[in-house]
């Protein structure tokens, strides 16, 4: 079975906190990785495509190891509006599109 | 920014009706998907959809939903003969070309079955 897995938290971090979030996949033939978001009762949102080198996107940086089978989120300098559920998705090696959530890390920023 | 658009926001409906979700993916995309996430749980992915047939589903989605592509722009689920587990949000999602092309998810149908 096709699993993705994730500490649900929920992280509570006072502003300015550095977080990191933790993802697990089973699938080895996964190829593509990303993080979303997910604010209550709302769409995924993409945050950031997650590629083998590393990436970063502002106060975001993202890592995967395909060895290991592990995808890690870093976020600097928290704001308030980065509340919310993150969610680690993989595809599921068959065909475009069809992508296995976690099941998230739900993140509470407080003043 | 485009985006994809779902109507209705919220769907009420018996068990045993067949209801109708619809989607407008953004326009210059091809590939279109279906997924849902019941009350608490994860988003699954039911169905992707290009070049006008299904190319992929998933074993919830049964002989009870199809997907129909009507006309240039819209993209529809049905579901023939609803059940109470068919409660859930329905998000539609849209891909440009190219594997591993991330999704643009819609904000979702609420589809409450009574």
């Amino acid at each position: 079975r096709k699993e993705v897995e994730q500490d649900p938290g929920p992280f509570n971090v006072p502003e300015g906190a550095t977080v990191a979030f933790n993802c697990t996949y089973s699938n080895s033939a996964s190829q593509s990785f990303f993080w979303y978001r997910q604010d209550c009762r709302k769409e995924p949102k993409l945050l950031m495509s997650v590629y083998s080198s590393g990436n970063e996107d502002g106060r975001f940086t993202a890592q995967l190891n395909r060895a290991s089978q592990y995808i890690s989120l870093l976020i600097r300098d928290s704001k308030l509006s980065d509340s919310a559920t993150y969610l680690c998705v993989v595809n599921s090696g068959g065909s475009q599109g069809n992508l296995i959530f976690g099941k998230g890390t739900k993140l509470s920023v407080k003043p | 920014e485009p985006e994809v658009t779902q109507t209705p926001s919220h769907q009420v409906t018996q068990m045993g009706q067949e209801v109708i979700l619809r989607c407008v993916p953004i326009s210059n995309h091809l590939y279109f998907y279906w997924y849902r996430q019941i009350l608490g749980q994860k988003v699954e992915f039911l169905v992707s959809f290009y070049n006008n047939e299904i190319s992929e589903k998933s074993e919830i989605f049964d002989d009870q939903f199809s997907v129909e592509r009507p006309d240039g722009s819209n993209f529809t689920l049905k579901i023939r003969s609803t059940k109470l587990e068919d409660s859930a949000m329905y998000f539609c999602a849209s891909s440009g070309q190219g594997y591993g092309s991330p999704l643009h998810f819609g904000n979702g149908t609420r589809l409450t079955v009574t």
